[in-house]
């Protein structure tokens, strides 16, 4: 197993530019996130699905969309991408939609996409 | 709101030598509380997850323990390759999905 994978791994964009952060897995798991991870502040949720066709608003969405069209993959989508959004990205999943059920809970995070909005 | 509060933000340590990191959090209702560890340039890595206070774990040279308002991370007689960014997060009973993960402690291990 492959486990989580992004990419790509680094990317640099212009104020104003759109682009496409992927994520796939292929441990068949239902629940899939995307964080991002900012200098002196914890991982914070940017969107999340517990399933195909099923997406939701985490913590700070603004500025980004997701789509769930198969268990797999779950890309992120910058709209028009600002300075404010350089950051680390982070994928990640797990096997249970309810993460706190004891044995299910483990979140298997990617390696990561550093982008730099200039 | 649930929140998450690390400390010490950083940890310099001698080859051998234990120390302890301390996780603060205030949440309606634990469901879980979860250690994560991250090498630079890494995504972070499930270690430990706690669900109610009196509970311990152990892995090698750490042991998490949890208590009803903080969860510490032992790290007994560490050496050089436990050098890495601690994270811990908790999961509260309002919502499914979401865990609050604090800023995190980076442990430096001296040989």
């Amino acid at each position: 197993n492959a486990g989580v994978t992004q990419t790509p791994k680094f990317q640099v964009l212009k104020t104003g530019q759109s682009m496409t952060l992927q994520c796939a897995q292929d441990m068949n798991h239902e629940y899939m996130s995307w964080y991002r991870q900012d200098p002196g502040m914890g991982l914070r949720l940017i969107h999340y699905s517990v399933g195909a066709g099923i997406t939701d608003q985490g913590e700070v969405p603004n500025g980004y969309n997701v789509s769930r069209s198969t268990t797999e993959d779950f890309p992120l989508r910058l709209l028009s991408a600002a300075p404010s959004q350089t950051s680390v990205y982070f994928c990640a999943s797990s096997y249970s939609r309810t993460l706190g059920r004891r044995g299910q809970e483990t979140q298997y995070f990617g390696p990561g996409t550093r982008l730099l909005v200039l | 709101e649930d929140q998450v509060t690390q400390s010490p933000e950083a940890l310099r340590l001698q080859e051998g030598e234990s120390s302890s990191l301390n996780c603060s959090y205030t949440v309606s209702g634990l469901r879980g509380l979860f250690w994560y560890r991250q090498d630079p340039g890494k995504g972070p890595e499930f270690l430990f997850t706690l669900y109610s206070a009196g509970e311990e774990k152990e892995k090698e040279r750490l042991k998490a323990t949890l208590t009803k308002k903080e969860s510490f991370l032992h790290i007994t007689a560490p050496k050089p390759e436990d050098s890495a960014t601690y994270l811990c997060a908790v999961q509260g009973g309002s919502n499914d999905y979401k865990l609050s993960f604090g800023a995190g402690t980076t442990v430096t291990v001296r040989a």
